[in-house]
């Protein structure tokens, strides 16, 4: 069980859009629609955004989205606002009732 | 609705074990897979393991299995995670989480229990 391979870091100016990837394999990303993705800000609990690859919870903006591609997922935020900045991290179910985090990438709006 | 109250911040020796909880409130938590996250300082999120209370069998992760217990109460709606052999590695902020299942993302956060290791 190996961590999910996420950029460190990714950036945008205001009104942009931004993609964060996230590599994992076929017993994991590959193998499964259930990949979540979840934001963090300083000193507060993750929060969801995403899951099973492209679903937005109640109250998420639509300016998320997710998407997957064989062994990597991916977050866009469109119409990046200054409240986007944030960690980001995904995950995925690996099988036999366990999961895998992302290394998570920091998001900066310039 | 879930609401996930976890015990207060420990200050531990190398060597030493911890156990923490995460009490439940708000719908029947013994059907929702709990899980144990944790987070080192400025690093990432890292799953531990989880289970559902009312089957029992908890899952580990690769890297916690032999050091960590996860384990249920249902009369008190409360989910531990014991930690044994404690290093300075284990520093962190630990987190319980509860989902639909195994499968399903994490809609409900503790508020984090923060674990000093330290001589």
């Amino acid at each position: 069980q190996s961590a999910l391979t996420q950029p460190p870091s990714a950036s945008g100016s205001p009104g942009q859009s931004v993609t964060i990837s996230c590599t994992g394999t076929s017993s994991d990303v590959g193998g499964y629609n259930y990949v979540s993705w979840y934001q963090q800000h300083p000193g507060k609990a993750p929060k969801l955004m995403i899951y099973e690859v492209n679903k937005r919870p109640s109250g998420v903006p639509d300016r998320f989205s997710g998407s997957k591609s064989a062994n990597t997922a991916s977050l866009t935020v469109s119409g990046l606002q200054a409240e986007d900045e944030a960690d980001y991290y995904c995950s995925s179910y690996a099988g036999s009732d366990n999961l895998v985090f992302g290394g998570g990438t920091k998001l900066t709006v310039l | 609705q879930v609401h996930l109250v976890q015990s207060g911040a420990e200050v531990k020796k190398p060597g030493s074990s911890v156990k923490v909880s995460c009490k439940a409130s708000g719908r029947t938590f013994s059907s929702y897979f709990i899980s144990w996250v944790r987070q080192a300082p400025g690093q990432g999120l890292e799953w531990m393991g989880g289970l559902i209370p009312m089957f029992g069998s908890p899952t580990y992760a690769q890297k916690s299995q032999g050091r960590v217990t996860i384990s249920a109460d249902g009369s008190t709606s409360t989910i531990y995670m014991e930690l044994s052999s404690l290093r300075s590695g284990d520093t962190a902020l630990y987190y319980c989480a509860a989902a639909d299942s195994s499968r399903a993302p994490f809609d409900y956060w503790g508020q984090g229990t923060l674990v000093t290791v330290s001589s």
